[in-house]
């Protein structure tokens, strides 16, 4: 039980386009999504949380017109990047959990490989 | 500020038994994750604790002394598929997740 998935897992394209990446909990209702940026060899880094229904909260640092974030069902959330540049380059993974109860836990999805040429 | 501190890399041999450390300061505390993530791929969840104590899961067991902001994971019997980043995560009073930054467990024959 409680498989994400996440689409697409690579995409590359030019400069300047905009990148919807979709998160979905398959076999759960997820009140809240995560979605995670993780350059090479690094930690994950947090971008915004994202409940269903409202508006996402963003990470400082993190721009909002930038990485657009809809979570209109209780088992969808979108990550759109736009305008992408070169340095948007990265590998962009969301996850799910069942409520935000202490025990429990966010499964991932595989993750997005995003390069921008 | 939150912070938690897990070593950068660990080297342990193929069979042998690996503990992993993970020390944490968070305002608030609402439980202990571990996670694994192989190279190129998500983490996937290994264990949670939120008692003191020891939670044992088949080879991987996990430990948490709340007094201490301390916990380790312990690996047994390890094999190669073992080589992956262990991510220690704990759970604020804001059930905010704060991540480490990993340890790179590089398994030798």
């Amino acid at each position: 039980g409680a498989v994400v998935s996440q689409h697409p897992s690579w995409v590359i394209c030019k400069s300047g386009t905009s990148v919807k990446i979709e998160c979905r909990s398959l076999d759960f209702q997820a009140t809240t999504m995560f979605w995670y940026r993780q350059f090479p060899k690094q930690s994950l880094m947090l971008m915004a949380t994202s409940n269903e229904g409202s508006k996402a909260t963003y990470e400082q640092g993190v721009e909002k017109d930038k990485f657009l974030i809809n979570h209109a069902s209780l088992t969808l959330s979108t990550l759109t990047v736009t305008s992408a540049h070169p340095e948007d380059s990265s590998f962009y993974i969301c996850s799910a959990s069942i409520g935000g109860g202490g025990n429990q836990p966010q499964h991932f999805g595989d993750g997005t490989r995003l390069s921008i040429l | 500020g939150q912070n938690i501190d897990q070593p950068t890399e660990m080297t342990a041999t193929e069979g042998a038994i690996v503990q992993i450390n993970c020390t944490y300061q968070t305002s608030g505390f609402n439980g202990l994750f571990w996670y694994q993530q192989h190279a190129g791929e998500a983490p996937t969840f290994l264990s949670y604790n939120v008692l003191d104590g020891l939670e044992e899961k088949g080879r991987f067991s996990s430990f948490l002394s709340r007094s201490k902001g301390y916990s380790y994971l312990l690996l047994k019997e390890l094999q190669m598929k073992d080589s992956a980043s262990y991510l220690c995560a704990v759970k604020d009073s804001n059930y905010q997740l704060i991540w480490g930054a990993g340890t790179k467990l590089i398994i030798k024959p």
